[in-house]
């Protein structure tokens, strides 16, 4: 099984803050890697695949990028709406996922 | 624009079987695959296992012992059902699409079922 190890579990940020989330793999996933934002009582939302590949309608600052297997979801300005949990996942080898951010305002 | 809705019971007694059904409304049900995800409550997320609609499955190493899935094309409905549940089964339960091929992330989701294993 592949382990995907998120840090941190929290992060105390501000709005205008640029905040940076780390996944990392157990093994290669060969980029296959995706980011998801979840907010209280609704279900995940697709930000990033393959990465680095920002889904559709995702605000531009959000980004990511992929070292090896250490992967980072980058927010260059928080803005109020960005508060929530994100959580990567790989799915090269099925499917797990990190045990997830819980970005806070501070 | 492709929506996916879950159903089943909300409260399942223990060692009995949960059972729910996804229902796909608005894309194609022939050309993804589809997945079972679950959260316990302030937890993170668990993969179940997926069907595509042919109804090859792949599941969770740690939960195959107790998961069946099956498809119904003629319905564009998957469903999942997890057998001897305890209160660790406790949980919302979400059914997502996954694209074919390399990229096969989850979108879009369904809102998820809350499933409490209680007597």
């Amino acid at each position: 099984d592949i382990q995907m190890t998120q840090s941190p579990s929290t992060l105390s940020a501000s709005v205008g803050d640029r905040v940076t989330i780390t996944c990392r793999a157990s093994q290669s996933i060969s980029g296959h890697l995706a980011w998801y934002q979840q907010k209280p009582g609704k279900a995940p939302k697709l930000l990033i695949y393959e990465a680095s590949s920002l889904e559709s309608g995702v605000p531009s600052r959000f980004s990511g990028s992929a070292s090896g297997t250490e992967f980072t979801l980058t927010i260059s300005s928080l803005q109020p709406d960005d508060f929530a949990t994100y959580y990567c996942q790989q799915y090269n080898s099925y499917s797990s996922f990190g045990q997830g951010t819980k970005l806070e305002i501070k | 624009q492709v929506q996916l809705q879950e159903s089943g019971p909300g409260l399942v007694k223990p060692s009995e079987t949960l059972s729910l059904t996804c229902t796909v409304s608005g894309g194609s049900f022939t050309t993804y695959y589809w997945s079972w995800i679950r959260q316990p409550a302030g937890k993170g997320l668990e993969w179940i296992g997926r069907i595509d609609s042919s109804g090859s499955t792949h599941y969770n190493p740690s939960l195959k012992s107790r998961v069946t899935m099956s498809v119904d094309t003629s319905k564009n409905q998957f469903s999942l059902n997890l057998s001897s549940v305890t209160a660790a089964d406790t949980a919302v339960y979400y059914c997502a699409r996954q694209p074919r091929g390399g990229a096969t992330y989850f979108d879009p989701w369904g809102q998820g079922t809350l499933v409490t294993v209680s007597s």
